[in-house]
């Protein structure tokens, strides 16, 4: 069954840690986001990756770093320096960004819940 | 500055009657519109989405409406159903053909009654 995978489903970090998300998709997608929801909002852009080995930051990038060494692969970190990390994290991916693929919609993940102890 | 805006935070439905979620933008650069579903811890799945030359596209169940001129769009959903009890999350694609970014709604919870 091709789909986006997010691990772990559930995470705890201690103050001061780094933790990383994983997200891998078997749909042979180039571009891959990661968003994060609050309770009562929408989804919001942290990093977003068009092709291997680049990505960009999103609207709120401070705090996470991201790499992107394999197609199928995109973790997310979340550093010591995001001040709120307690979120809903959600990865997704999508066909080209240009020409006849271009009206592709983002499929999603079923997220990672983040929660500091 | 919220550029996408689903004002009603709920809505109840009775079985078999149609649901109407609807959506107001301000960027006139949105050029593609998409309506996501989305089941308590689970990541959103979706649903229709629209163009901006286009004004209404239809699947099944489900017909998005877009009038441009009002910056509105509309998800009817008919005949509704239980299962179709979710929060429904509206989302614009900004211009320049660019896919990367898109920006969400705040959502609305759809209860459809038995």
């Amino acid at each position: 069954d091709g789909g986006i995978t997010q691990s772990p489903k559930y995470l705890f970090r201690k103050e001061g840690q780094n933790v990383t998300l994983s997200c891998e998709q078997n749909l042979n997608h180039d571009a891959m986001y990661w968003y994060r929801q609050d309770p009562g909002q929408g989804l919001r852009l942290i990093y977003y990756s068009q092709i291997v080995n680049d990505f960009q930051k999103g609207d709120i990038a401070e705090g996470y770093s991201v790499s992107r060494e394999k197609k199928e692969s995109f973790p997310l970190t979340v550093t010591s320096a995001q001040k709120n990390p307690t979120a809903f994290y959600l990865c997704a991916s999508s066909r080209g960004d240009r020409g006849p693929n271009s009206n592709q919609p983002q499929h999603f993940g079923d997220g990672t819940r983040l929660s500091i102890l | 500055d919220q550029q996408v805006k689903q004002n009603s935070p709920s809505l109840s439905v009775q079985e078999g009657r149609i649901s109407i979620l609807n959506c107001d933008y301000t960027n006139s650069m949105f050029d593609y519109f998409l309506w996501y579903k989305k089941y308590p811890a689970e990541g959103p799945t979706f649903l229709i989405s629209i163009s901006s030359i286009k004004d209404k596209n239809e699947d099944g169940r489900f017909t998005v409406f877009l009038n441009k001129s009002a910056k509105h769009l509309s998800l009817h959903i008919v005949p509704s159903q239980p299962g179709d009890s979710a929060v429904y999350f509206c989302a614009a694609r900004g211009g320049g053909g660019s896919n990367y970014k898109l920006t969400f709604g705040k959502g609305t919870l759809l209860t459809v009654n038995p």
